[in-house]
């Protein structure tokens, strides 16, 4: 069974602060991995990772994957009070459309 | 482009009752859609995939005909929770899989129904 682990489950962090959320993931035939923001409705995409050592960029946020190492890495500088969310990762694998989600990172940005 | 929307966003029922929940692409076709269940705090734990035109598949645990869903056409997935109870209080979330020309990895996800069932 497909498997997406994220680290922290949650952090508090001031505005300002940098911020570097995990994702690990045990996925049979591997094919990408996504990030998503949830506020406080639905979530919205971030980046779509296919390719190991890239990193892909918007804004105050990037992310990298490392197949390697079967990981994926999601920062945000300079946070501000609206990065305030939960952010999702989850992976696709022989099911290309199938996605399985971890269980998300809380952040709470403090003014 | 690729909007999905959800209907109703909020629905309060008795136990006992059945309760529809919608799922439109409003601009584009969607051959595929997804149905989410989220707890509260925890993560989207897919419920089922259904496809246009053919019988949605289920995810292990999750009961066919307790939730039944429908996908009558290109733009539209139904999922009727039937004969509710409390446990089945959540928030439903649905996605399309995008337009043909985007990644088969690429889901736009509806704003989700907040289900509670009294």
């Amino acid at each position: 069974e497909d498997k997406v682990v994220q680290s922290p489950l949650s952090l508090v962090v001031h505005e300002g602060d940098t911020v570097t959320l995990n994702c690990s993931y045990e996925v049979t035939n591997f094919r990408s991995l996504l990030w998503y923001k949830q506020e406080k409705k639905a979530p919205t995409f971030l980046f779509m990772l296919t390719s190991s050592g890239i990193e892909k960029k918007s804004g105050r946020l990037s992310s990298i994957l490392d197949k390697k190492e079967l990981s994926s890495i999601l920062n945000i500088t300079a946070t501000q009070t609206g990065d305030s969310a939960i952010y999702l990762c989850a992976a696709t694998g022989s099911n290309d459309y199938k996605l399985s989600f971890g269980a998300g990172t809380t952040v709470t940005v403090r003014a | 482009g690729a909007v999905v929307s959800q209907h109703p966003s909020r629905v309060i029922c008795k136990s006992g009752t059945s309760v529809k929940i919608e799922c439109r692409s409003l601009d584009f076709q969607a051959t595929t859609m997804f149905w989410y269940r989220q707890f509260p705090k925890k993560s989207l734990m897919l419920m089922a995939t259904s496809n246009e035109g053919s019988k949605a598949t289920y995810e292990q645990g999750v009961e066919k005909d307790k939730f039944l869903i429908n996908h009558a056409s290109l733009t539209l997935s139904t999922l009727t929770v039937t004969s509710a109870h409390p446990e089945d209080s959540s928030f439903y979330i649905c996605s399309a899989r995008g337009p043909p020309s985007g990644s088969p990895s690429e889901q736009f996800f509806g704003p989700g129904t907040r289900l509670t069932v009294l």
